[in-house]
């Protein structure tokens, strides 16, 4: 399968820890997105790459989010002192052109 | 701001009924209107999509109708069956270089009865 893969599915930490998520996009796709979504919504956007350059973020990745790909390869999410709030599915997308975005299984983050 | 409306929130069908979403945005910039199908606990899965230069697009069951002057499009789902029960999510997606990202509606929660 050359899909969009995730890892991990699912992570629970306790309140105030840090949180890694890896995004391992379609093979030579050079756009790389990060949303999230939470229960009953549609997802909303968070960031965005082109290559390894992140062109946009959103006003929903506060100070204590980072996102890189290094390499304009895979990306990594970092959430850093984890809030209840911050609990929902992280969902990482990818394309080529910029349209037609294709997501992999997302992420589910549960903040203890 | 929602700039992309969804309705309804839930649909309940009957096997080989027609299944109808619509939805409506604000942004004249969006020139990209995809449909995504969810299942629970999954990712959305690119299911149709279609540009503002064409009114109808069709891939075997699924249908989008686009009406630019209204700014609307709705999904339509012939024959439905068991296995389309999921939420459906319209998109929107601008053609500038920072308007790259989906905006997506609520979701319909469709459910095809037997």
């Amino acid at each position: 399968d050359t899909g969009v893969s995730q890892n991990p599915r699912h992570k629970i930490t306790k309140r105030g820890q840090n949180v890694t998520f890896r995004c391992d996009p379609i093979s030579e796709h050079n756009r790389l997105y990060w949303y999230r979504q939470t229960l009953g919504q549609g997802p909303e956007f968070l960031t965005y790459f082109q290559n390894e350059a992140q062109l946009e973020k959103s006003r929903l990745l506060s100070d204590r989010f980072s996102a890189e790909r290094p390499k304009g390869s895979f990306s990594t999410l970092e959430i850093q002192r984890t809030e209840q709030g911050d609990s929902a599915m992280y969902l990482c997308a990818s394309s080529f052109s910029g349209k037609e975005q294709y997501f992999g299984p997302g992420t589910r983050l549960t903040v203890t | 701001q929602q700039q992309v409306k969804q309705s309804p929130q839930s649909l309940i069908v009957q096997k080989g009924g027609i299944s109808i979403i619509n939805c409506a945005y604000e942004n004249t910039a969006f020139d990209y209107f995809p449909w995504y199908q969810q299942f629970p606990g999954k990712g959305p899965a690119l299911l149709i999509a279609i540009r503002p230069d064409v009114s109808e697009k069709k891939e075997g069951r699924f249908t989008i109708s686009f009406n630019k002057s209204a700014k609307q499009f709705s999904l339509h789902i012939m024959d439905s069956q068991p296995g389309d029960s999921a939420t459906y999510f319209c998109a929107a997606q601008g053609n500038t270089g920072t308007a790259s990202k989906l905006t997506f509606g609520t979701g319909t929660r469709l459910q095809v009865t037997l």
